[in-house]
């Protein structure tokens, strides 16, 4: 059975530019939880998505958002980039919500805004 | 603010020893706990999820327990291998969210 993939796995942008990151979860999986990786913060959740819904938010700006298809693949956007958004974005998907199963994370996506 | 502490940061021991990684949370509301390992660079790779009803869960020569009164978990890693070098993460599921410790660095020496 496939494992969550993200693409693309390597991102370079500019401030003030906007990216859109992808995932695909393990089939079966309804719910995708969006995650930033930094040395400072460590590792601090975005936003959950369960059948096209956010169902929860972490404390971010409005300039990180989301969505869910109805194959449950996920997109995270962040607009006018900057320098502190580099980090490694991970990904993870599971049966339910994140409260009640167990989470599989994909090999995430490490982007670098200069 | 709801916390999540693991205690060491970094730990060295020789192959072969059993340790314990320790896990702390100040939200009492938790629904699970879970724990992952990070090799450097890559994703995190689930091991052991304890929903907040039990008290320990069990995979190989892993051990995780969960005593939500007083905030903490632990991991216990059996006769260590070189290969389990790694960092280990602790998460605990609220009900809005989900909050990481720091992770604490584990390094087995053969």
């Amino acid at each position: 059975k496939a494992g969550v993939t993200q693409t693309p796995r390597y991102l370079i942008k500019t401030r003030g530019q906007q990216v859109t990151l992808s995932c695909s979860p393990i089939s079966g999986h309804r719910s995708v939880s969006w995650y930033q990786q930094t040395p400072g913060q460590g590792l601090q959740f975005l936003f959950e998505y369960f059948s096209e819904t956010q169902r929860n938010k972490g404390n971010f700006p409005g300039r990180f958002s989301g969505r869910q298809f109805s194959n449950s693949r996920s997109e995270m956007n962040v607009s006018t980039l900057e320098l502190g958004d580099s980090a490694l974005y991970l990904c993870a998907s599971s049966w339910g919500d994140l409260r009640s199963y167990e989470q599989y994370f994909g090999p995430g996506t490490r982007l670098t805004v200069t | 603010k709801q916390e999540v502490t693991q205690i060491p940061a970094a730990l060295s021991v020789p192959e072969g020893e059993n340790l314990v990684l320790n896990c702390s949370f100040t939200d009492s509301a938790i629904y699970n706990l879970q724990w992952f390992r990070q090799d450097p660079g890559k994703g995190l790779t689930s091991l052991l999820l304890i929903q907040s009803s039990q008290r320990e869960q069990t995979s190989g020569r892993l051990n995780a327990s969960l005593d939500k009164s007083s905030g903490r978990s632990t991991l216990y890693i059996a006769a260590s291998q070189p290969g389990d070098s790694a960092t280990y993460l602790c998460a605990e599921s609220s009900n809005n969210d989900m909050r990481f410790g720091a992770g604490t660095r584990l390094t087995v020496k053969p």
